[in-house]
């Protein structure tokens, strides 16, 4: 079967750095994404990983193993508007002619002050 | 501002009734894809299609059904509408497909059925 796990919830201060694990079990493997999602909004891209390693951009950076079935999203240097979901979504191997992604439930982030 | 359109944003309807959401993609994009969210759930894949063609099915019940035109704008119909179809309805885009494409997502359409 597919199973995307991030945590539910997280908290940070403002300034700090924060660290959203997602593990992943699923037939297949042909890259992972990360998103944004502001409350009633649409999800913006932030990052894409399909082999291992660390992809850095900016404030945030991605890392992936794929041996380990797991990513984390790294956010630096924590601002108010970082308040938001995040989301890991996993492309099928399977889905070899098709970028249908499957999406864990997402990690709410809320900053404070 | 992602380029992808959808109308309208707010949808409220009766069980029972049917409904149509619109997507129009970003300039140039072939591919389409429609999702559903809802409050206790992530996204969840309903269909893609491609250049007019479906390529890819998720758990999309029967009562829902879509489709691509020759201009690229695609429509979700949703038919005899239950509670809990009450979701935001999200459409996304992408240049092509199959290569790990970055999928730009519009800014939803959110149903609510009474």
């Amino acid at each position: 079967g597919q199973n995307i796990d991030q945590p539910t919830e997280m908290t940070a201060t403002e300034g700090a750095i924060v660290q959203i694990n997602c593990t992943y079990q699923t037939s297949g493997f042909n890259g992972l994404f990360w998103y944004q999602q502001h409350a009633g909004e649409a999800p913006t891209f932030l990052s894409y990983n399909v082999l291992d390693g660390l992809e850095e951009k900016g404030r945030f950076s991605s890392f992936l193993s794929r041996s380990k079935g797991y990513s984390y999203l790294l956010l630096k240097e924590l601002q108010m508007k970082d308040s938001a979901s995040y989301l890991c979504a996993v492309r099928d191997e399977r889905t070899y002619n098709t970028d249908k992604l499957i999406f864990g439930t997402g990690t709410r982030l809320q900053v404070f002050p | 501002d992602s380029g992808v359109t959808q109308t309208p944003k707010h949808l409220i309807t009766a069980t029972g009734q049917r409904v149509t959401l619109r997507c129009s993609p970003r300039s140039g994009d072939l591919s389409v894809y429609w999702y559903q969210q809802s409050l206790d759930q992530g996204l969840q894949f309903l269909i893609q299609y491609y250049n007019g063609e479906e390529r890819a099915k998720g758990n999309i019940l029967e009562r829902f059904s879509a489709q691509q035109f020759p201009d690229l704008h695609s429509e979700l119909n949703l038919s005899s509408l239950e509670l809990g179809d009450s979701a935001l309805y999200f459409c996304a885009s992408s240049a092509e497909t199959g290569g790990g494409e970055t999928q730009y997502f519009g800014p939803g359409t959110r149903l609510l059925v009474l």
